[in-house]
């Protein structure tokens, strides 16, 4: 069955250091997103990506954050200075038509 | 504002027991709706999803969730709990207007009883 994969499955980075999370989505999927997850609390949507373009961000998505499609199967976020608060479960998901979305089993970025 | 809420944070039964974790949602249109369970530093697996159509459905693990228009409520339910449904429940809501996302609820975690 067709998933979607995330890799590192964790990263441990230092503060101020650059980050790469990297997703394949499922291969005939349009929509493709992130969400985070900070330690014990809930699932938060942070970018939306369809045709090559961000389609919607949350206000946690400022301008550290950056999504790429750089070749039509991966799909990466960049956090370009890290913070202590960006640590976090990072999911990757995919759709096909806009209803149903389908996960990656998650990358968990650890800052210090 | 479009919200989802899980008024429980932490529920606790005997296992063999039977189990409803509640959701409610915040939405102006008919969402779509559905139920993730997350294991300790696991993904998110998908128990069941309701999209139109009967408002009972049925998903894995023995688990079922009834859509209640009325009360804007998408609770889950089993009837026989196992020690192994121990886990982290989400409740949540896919957009159907605007750019398509997810919004979740924040979770109920279920202790189960030997």
């Amino acid at each position: 069955e067709p998933e979607v994969t995330q890799t590192p499955s964790h990263q441990v980075t230092q503060m101020g250091q650059e980050v790469i999370l990297r997703c394949v989505p499922i291969s005939n999927h349009l929509y493709f997103y992130w969400y985070r997850q900070i330690l014990g609390q809930k699932v938060e949507f942070l970018v939306s990506f369809y045709n090559n373009e961000i389609s919607e961000k949350s206000e946690i998505f400022d301008d550290q954050f950056s999504v790429e499609r750089p070749d039509g199967s991966n799909f990466t976020l960049k956090i370009r200075s890290t913070k202590l608060e960006d640590s976090a479960m990072y999911f990757c998901a995919s759709s096909l038509d806009a209803t149903e979305a389908f996960f990656g089993q998650g990358t968990r970025l650890t800052v210090v | 504002a479009q919200s989802v809420t899980q008024p429980d944070i932490h529920i606790t039964v005997s296992e063999g027991a039977s189990l409803e974790l509640r959701c409610n949602y915040s939405y102006g249109a008919t969402p779509y709706l559905f139920w993730y369970v997350q294991s300790p530093g696991q993904g998110l697996q998908l128990l069941l999803k309701y999209f139109s159509g009967d408002t009972l459905v049925q998903g894995i693990k023995g688990f079922e969730a009834e859509f209640k228009r009325s009360q804007s409520s998408f609770n889950l339910r089993k009837p026989s709990v196992h020690w192994s449904d121990a886990a982290e429940y989400f409740c949540a809501v896919g957009t159907t207007s605007g750019t398509y996302k997810y919004i979740f609820g924040t979770g109920t975690r279920l202790k189960v009883l030997a």
